[in-house]
């Protein structure tokens, strides 16, 4: 059975570092999405992406972060200064046709940084 | 906005007893709404979903879940748990011009043997 695969699974980093999180969706998918869960709490929408743009953020989302689609496969999030907030794990999701589709979710990478 | 609560965030059944998790939402039309599962060390499993229909719906794993609007209500059920179901229980939505689920904040389930 097809499922989105995410590397690194873990991931440790300095403050202030940039670290970029991998994923490659189910191959017939359209769109992507980049979701958090920081420990103990409940799990947060932060971007959407269709058609090599990004359709909807959340206020998470800042400058910060950035996301690309670099080939037919990949979908990346990229954090360019990490902070120490941002030590989550990130699960990439993706859905063949958008918001009438479930969600696929990938096992996560665990992001910790110092 | 969209917010969807878990009201039970731990709970322990015996092996072999019947199981009901509960989610209500808040959203002004229907929603679809869904239930994943995440055990430890791995992701999101979705469970089962609604988007219309007939209420009650059936998922993997001998689940499944009624949607009741009159009480903006989505409880999961299993007639009978086994040890392996032990995990958290992720109850989300997503409305009709949005991609983004929002999740409740989990229920977990210990199973005693």
């Amino acid at each position: 059975e097809p499922e989105v695969t995410q590397t690194p699974s873990h991931q440790v980093t300095q403050m202030g570092q940039e670290v970029i999180l991998r994923c490659v969706p189910i191959s017939n998918h359209l769109y992507f999405y980049w979701y958090r869960q920081i420990l103990g709490q409940k799990v947060e929408f932060l971007v959407s992406f269709y058609n090599n743009e990004i359709s909807e953020k959340s206020e998470i989302f800042d400058d910060q972060f950035s996301v690309e689609r670099p080939d037919g496969s990949n979908f990346t999030l990229k954090i360019r200064s990490t902070k120490l907030e941002d030590s989550a794990m990130y699960f990439c999701a993706s859905s063949f046709n958008g918001p009438t589709y479930e969600q696929y979710f990938g096992p996560g990478t665990r992001l910790t940084v110092t | 906005a969209q917010s969807v609560t878990q009201p039970d965030i731990h709970i322990t059944v015996s092996e072999g007893a019947s199981l009901e998790l509960r989610c209500n939402y808040s959203y002004g039309a229907t929603p679809y709404l869904f239930w994943y599962v995440q055990s430890p060390g791995q992701g999101l499993q979705l469970l089962l979903k609604y988007f219309s229909g007939d209420t009650l719906v059936q998922g993997i794993k001998g689940f499944e879940a009624e949607f009741k609007r009159s009480q903006s209500s989505f409880n999961l059920r299993k007639p009978s748990v086994h040890w392996s179901d032990a995990a958290e229980y992720f109850c989300a939505v997503v409305g009709p011009n949005t991609d983004k689920l929002i999740f409740g904040t989990g229920t977990r389930l210990q199973v005693f043997p």
